[in-house]
């Protein structure tokens, strides 16, 4: 069965500079939601896109944005990093009100 | 707002011990789901269940079972015979309703099972 992808799964990047991560969603699921999970953390809601509209966003710094496209596929944009903006950054997607399925994730260590 | 609490930190038994992973949440809305997610060493996080308020009924799923009550806003999960590839983070976790059709999840701080041979 699909998964939800996500790339790329690892990423190193140096302070004040911009990354960009990717997330496919599962086939026909309508809704993508992006967490954060900082080291020995739980994941903290982000922001989510139903019908590649924003739905909802949680505790996202002003120098994250995020956008979903026709395709269904998603991007989070950060910029200007901070030391403490590494983290492991998960992708869900759903269909309707069901269970999240989380993609691997994708480790971004800012240097 | 809603919570979830983990009271356990970390749990560490022997191989073939059954053990049992506490979830409290709390939670103003009436209809709600609770999940459990598993997080190996390797990070992904594995959906393992979900249960939405008005099913009470406790789930069995090989060595998995899950006891869900209401009255005392619990979500227990037990580990039947454990094996050490149970050993993994699992997390609790409910979802409110944030507009349409997304349910935003909030996790439990997650309890750090280890299972020794």
């Amino acid at each position: 069965a699909a998964g939800v992808i996500q790339s790329p799964r690892h990423l190193i990047k140096e302070k004040r500079e911009t990354a960009t991560l990717k997330c496919y969603p599962i086939p026909r699921h309508d809704t993508v939601y992006w967490y954060q999970q900082g080291p020995g953390q739980d994941p903290q809601f982000l922001i989510s896109f139903y019908e590649k509209m924003q739905s909802d966003k949680g505790s996202i710094p002003d120098r994250f944005s995020a956008q979903q496209f026709s395709d269904y596929h998603s991007e989070l944009n950060m910029s200007s990093l901070e030391l403490g903006d590494s983290a492991l950054y998960f992708c869900a997607s759903s269909l309707q009100r069901r269970e999240q399925f989380f993609g691997p994730g994708t480790r971004l260590t800012v240097l | 707002a809603q919570k979830v609490t983990q009271a356990q930190t970390e749990i560490s038994v022997v191989e073939k011990e059954d053990v049992t992973l506490d979830c409290v949440y709390e939670t103003r809305d009436t209809t709600y789901y609770l999940f459990w997610y598993k997080q190996p060493p390797s990070g992904e996080l594995v959906f393992l269940i979900r249960r939405n308020s008005f099913d009470e009924q406790n789930e069995i799923s090989g060595r998995y079972s899950w006891n869900f009550q209401k009255s005392t806003s619990s979500f227990n999960f037990t580990i039947t015979a454990s094996q050490v590839v149970d050993s993994a983070v699992y997390f609790c976790a409910l979802s409110e309703r944030t507009g349409g059709s997304n349910y935003k999840l909030t996790f439990g701080k997650g309890t750090l099972l280890t299972v020794n041979p």
